[in-house]
């Protein structure tokens, strides 16, 4: 039973693509969050959602969209895909967005643009 | 703003001694500070974290950590290291409400047999 998955798992495409990266958590948890994390291994925030909501956009391109249809599921769609956005995105979550508790992490979507 | 300073890039210790990975943060308000690890090709998984109470809090894989708010710090220890000790860490902090965890670099500990 995967708490928070990921898919794909792998993801190479050619710039100027539109791709999507679907996660679900089964953990019942409210807060849901995308993370990018860079070659040097750098993990940063790009968005968190709460029930369904947009709480934070770090300052993310508007090629980026994410999209929660439910507070189970955060997808994350990128269009007119570039060199730099190669990386490795995680989605997590957590019960809250009160901090007080940990966040648990989906393995991982590594994106290659080439 | 929340950050996190991970001063060491890298940790090298002999298998069977103490281990220490340094954390210092920077908050405005309590601090709600976390430990992850890292395997290659793998997703994060929760070590140990602080939230209120005792300075000392223990985690999975006999690992441990110590809450010092006068040094703003939040170093992870594990008194023998093991090989399979060998990844990367992260510490994280994040405050109330701020809907956020703000992770260090990162610090690569080998453990050398």
């Amino acid at each position: 039973d995967t708490a928070v998955s990921q898919t794909p798992k792998y993801l190479v495409t050619q710039m100027g693509n539109d791709k999507s990266i679907k996660c679900e958590q089964n953990l019942g948890h409210d807060t849901m969050y995308w993370y990018k994390q860079d070659s040097k291994k750098f993990l940063k925030i790009m968005f968190s959602y709460n029930n369904k909501e947009l709480i934070i956009n770090e300052t993310v391109p508007n090629r980026f969209s994410p999209k929660s249809p439910d507070k189970a599921h955060l997808n994350l769609h990128i269009n007119s895909l570039e060199l730099g956005d190669s990386a490795v995105y995680f989605c997590a979550s957590s019960p809250t967005g009160t901090g007080n508790t940990e966040a648990f992490f989906g393995q991982g979507t590594r994106l290659t643009v080439v | 703003a929340q950050s996190v300073a991970q001063p060491e890039d890298q940790v090298n210790v002999a298998e069977g001694n103490p281990l220490t990975v340094k954390c210092t943060y920077s908050v405005s308000g309590n601090p709600y500070l976390f430990w992850y690890v890292q395997y290659p090709n793998r997703g994060l998984q929760f070590l140990l974290k602080y939230i209120t109470g005792d300075n000392l809090v223990k985690g999975s894989y006999g690992f441990e950590a110590e809450f010092n708010k006068s040094q703003t710090s939040f170093h992870l220890k594990k008194p023998s290291a093991l090989v399979s000790d060998s990844a990367l860490y992260f510490c994280a902090v994040t405050t109330s409400g701020t809907y956020k965890y703000i992770f260090g670099t990162g610090t690569r500990l080998k453990v050398l047999a």
